[in-house]
């Protein structure tokens, strides 16, 4: 069974930094690229960034360049979002996700909060 | 970036009606389109990939169309349980995009 387990949320003032990981489990990990896309509160969902399965290619959304990085672990199955310099505006819900294509599959999302 | 423009974003309509959601892509996307159901506090879960492929489990009154720019979702029959917000994504280019969402709920 595909499994994507976010964790690593929670509240941090603005300014600050956290680090999001999603462990995957039930397919073959470094087959495919992965996402992270959040959702604000009572929103609609927003892509932020994406890594192909080797690492080698990485995008990120405007409102997050320079500020996010993504980076993935094919030995341990995880990818990471490393969010740093956070505004009350990225408070949202973070999902990982896998292949945004035929094959999509979502983990059930962290919630990161940015107050002061 | 590829814009998906969605609508309506809500609807409300009776058990056993016919829904529909049109979603309409800014460049040619071929058949590049997902949609997706997300109930409130839950992961979006693919319903429909390729335009008009049901996913593996996914209940047949569930139907998507369309190729090109123009699209189209429908429930043929509403029930309780689909209560839910609806999401075109485009995956033709990256950064894969959505859009605004359908609020669905039963009048």
């Amino acid at each position: 069974e595909v499994q994507l387990v976010e964790s690593g949320g929670g509240l941090v003032q603005p300014g600050g930094s956290l680090r999001l990981s999603c462990e995957a489990s039930g397919f073959t990990f470094n087959f495919y690229g992965m996402n992270w896309v959040r959702q604000a509160p009572g929103k609609g969902l927003e892509w932020i960034s994406y890594i192909s399965s080797g690492g080698t290619t990485i995008y990120y959304a405007d409102s997050v360049k320079g500020r996010f990085t993504i980076s993935r672990d094919n030995v341990r199955n995880s990818v990471y979002l490393q969010m740093n310099s956070l505004r009350v505006e990225d408070t949202a819900m973070y999902f990982c996700a896998r292949e945004l294509d035929y094959e999509a599959y979502w983990g059930q999302g962290t919630l990161v909060t940015v107050s002061s | 970036d590829i814009q998906m423009t969605q609508s309506p974003s809500s609807l409300s309509a009776s058990v056993g009606d016919r829904v529909t959601i049109t979603c309409q892509a800014s460049q040619d996307i071929i058949s590049y389109l997902n949609w997706y159901q997300q109930k409130l506090g839950k992961a979006p879960k693919l319903l429909i990939y390729g335009a008009s492929s049901l996913e593996t489990g996914v209940p047949s009154r569930f139907s998507g169309s369309g190729s090109g720019t123009d699209f189209t979702f429908t429930i043929s029959s509403l029930q309780p349980e689909d209560i839910a917000t609806y999401y075109c994504q485009q995956y033709r280019a990256l950064p894969a995009t959505f859009g605004g969402g359908t609020k669905v709920d039963i009048k």
